[in-house]
């Protein structure tokens, strides 16, 4: 099962572009890499999911270098909103299911 | 909003009592997953539920059980209760998928507090 590292906390001051890293060195062939938001108190909210290159939506942008060894995480102008725990995950899709393994995430605070 | 939805939202118990929590999947999901969130920890995978049968377990004990029904709802039961069962209990639905791309939608939480 893929393990992830992020950092654990984050500053960044409104309007600014965020970037959060992650490393998922043991990353399996046919795993994903998928971004949660947490707000205090709240279930996980979806971001954003790729499998390589770039991927981009309407709130973020992901992006994956050929290795697939790590992610980023981009959150294009931030506001005091979007203060949260982003959470980094690599699915392991072991005997037919989908073991979801969370680690501490990344707590970010946007400062105004 | 996700269209998954749990309840009760809180609940108090004792040391020793039974719960259960209950889970409603986004329409159109047949996979049900759930998470014990301890204050200040990423979500811990319980289990996952795929057509009424567990699909998959974390490192849990037996006293965590469930069920899924075939409308796709979910329970999750904790008999014996301790205090260290005190967190946020988390369901997510998702669509199973061949590819692997499964994305898992969370419902909003049950805060359990065990005195």
């Amino acid at each position: 099962l893929a393990k992830t590292t992020q950092p654990i906390s984050m500053d960044s001051y409104e309007g600014q572009e965020v970037n959060i890293t992650c490393s998922h060195n043991n990353i399996a062939t046919n795993d994903y890499i998928t971004w949660y938001q947490q707000f205090p108190s709240q279930g996980p909210r979806f971001i954003i999911q790729g499998y390589k290159t770039k991927v981009t939506n309407e709130v973020a942008s992901l992006f994956i270098p050929a290795d697939r060894k790590s992610s980023t995480l981009s959150l294009p102008r931030v506001s005091l909103s979007d203060t949260a725990v982003y959470y980094c995950l690599v699915g392991a899709n072991s005997g037919g299911y989908q073991k979801v393994t969370f680690g501490t995430g990344t707590k970010l605070q946007v400062i105004p | 909003e996700t269209g998954v939805t749990q309840s009760p939202t809180h609940l108090i118990k004792t040391r020793g009592q039974q719960v259960t929590l209950r889970c409603s999947s986004q329409s159109g999901h047949n996979t049900v997953s759930w998470y014990q969130q301890a204050l200040g920890q990423g979500p811990q995978f319980i289990f996952q539920y795929y057509r009424e049968e567990e699909n998959g377990r974390g490192n849990f004990p037996p006293r965590f059980s469930g069920l899924q029904f075939p409308n796709y709802s979910s329970e999750l039961n904790v008999n014996a209760l301790e205090l260290d069962d005190s967190a946020l209990y988390l369901c997510a639905s998702s669509l199973a998928a061949a590819d692997n791309q499964e994305t898992q939608y969370f419902g909003p939480g049950t805060r359990l507090l065990v005195l």
